[in-house]
């Protein structure tokens, strides 16, 4: 059985631009998770979507966003681009309470 | 709020030695408990969970955890360190309600051969 996967696994761009990051949960599993990895930060909760909606937000600006598809797969978009936005983005999955804690192998983003 | 300890930031043992990794969580129910390791520029690595039951928990590489509610621990432990478990160990806690998991700041294990 696949886990999470993750795609791209490295992109790079530049400050202001728009960037899309892409999960695709374990098969039946309703809900993804982003997180954010940066630099001496740890990782912090991001987004929590469940059956194609947002369920919960971490601490951060209306500049992160994503969405969930009819097939469970998700996206994460941030716009206006920021150095301090360099980081690792994981994705996790989750059907019922004791299937979460698998992560996919993530997205490094850096902002030049 | 709940939160989780990682009250270690670096640790260095000698190979073969002994490793304890300390976790302390606060949370008023019983949490879902998790241990990852993370190597340099990679995802996290999922050791071992507690849910529910016998609370000293088996863990793949060797690790092991017991979840110790009266001292809200879950301190992880290995008898014999490898070179290659030189890594960062996070500690995670989940709440009910699947909602995302809170991480602890994460420990470095440093090997000394």
């Amino acid at each position: 059985e696949a886990g999470v996967t993750q795609s791209p696994t490295h992109l790079i761009k530049t400050r202001g631009q728009q960037v899309t990051l892409r999960c695709s949960p374990i098969s039946g599993h309703t809900s993804v998770y982003w997180y954010q990895q940066a630099l001496g930060l740890g990782l912090q909760f991001l987004l929590w979507y469940d059956e194609g909606e947002e369920r919960n937000r971490g601490n951060f600006p209306p500049r992160f966003s994503g969405r969930q598809f009819p097939n469970y797969s998700s996206e994460l978009n941030v716009n206006a681009l920021e150095l301090e936005d360099s980081a690792l983005y994981l994705c996790a999955s989750s059907l019922v309470e004791a299937d979460r804690g698998f992560f996919g192998p993530g997205t490094r983003l850096t902002v030049l | 709020a709940q939160s989780v300890t990682q009250p270690d930031i670096h640790i260095t043992v000698s190979e073969g030695a002994s490793l304890e990794l300390r976790c302390n969580y606060s949370y008023g129910a019983t949490p879902y408990l998790f241990w990852y390791v993370q190597s340099p520029g990679q995802g996290l690595q999922l050791l071992l969970k507690y849910f529910s039951g016998d609370t000293l928990v088996q863990g793949i590489k060797g690790f092991e955890a017991e979840f110790k509610r009266s001292q809200s621990s879950f301190n992880l432990r290995k008898p014999s360190v490898h070179w290659s478990d030189a890594a960062e160990y996070f500690c995670a806690v989940g709440y009910t309600g699947r909602r995302a998991l809170t991480f602890g700041s994460g420990t470095r294990l440093q090997v000394q051969p």
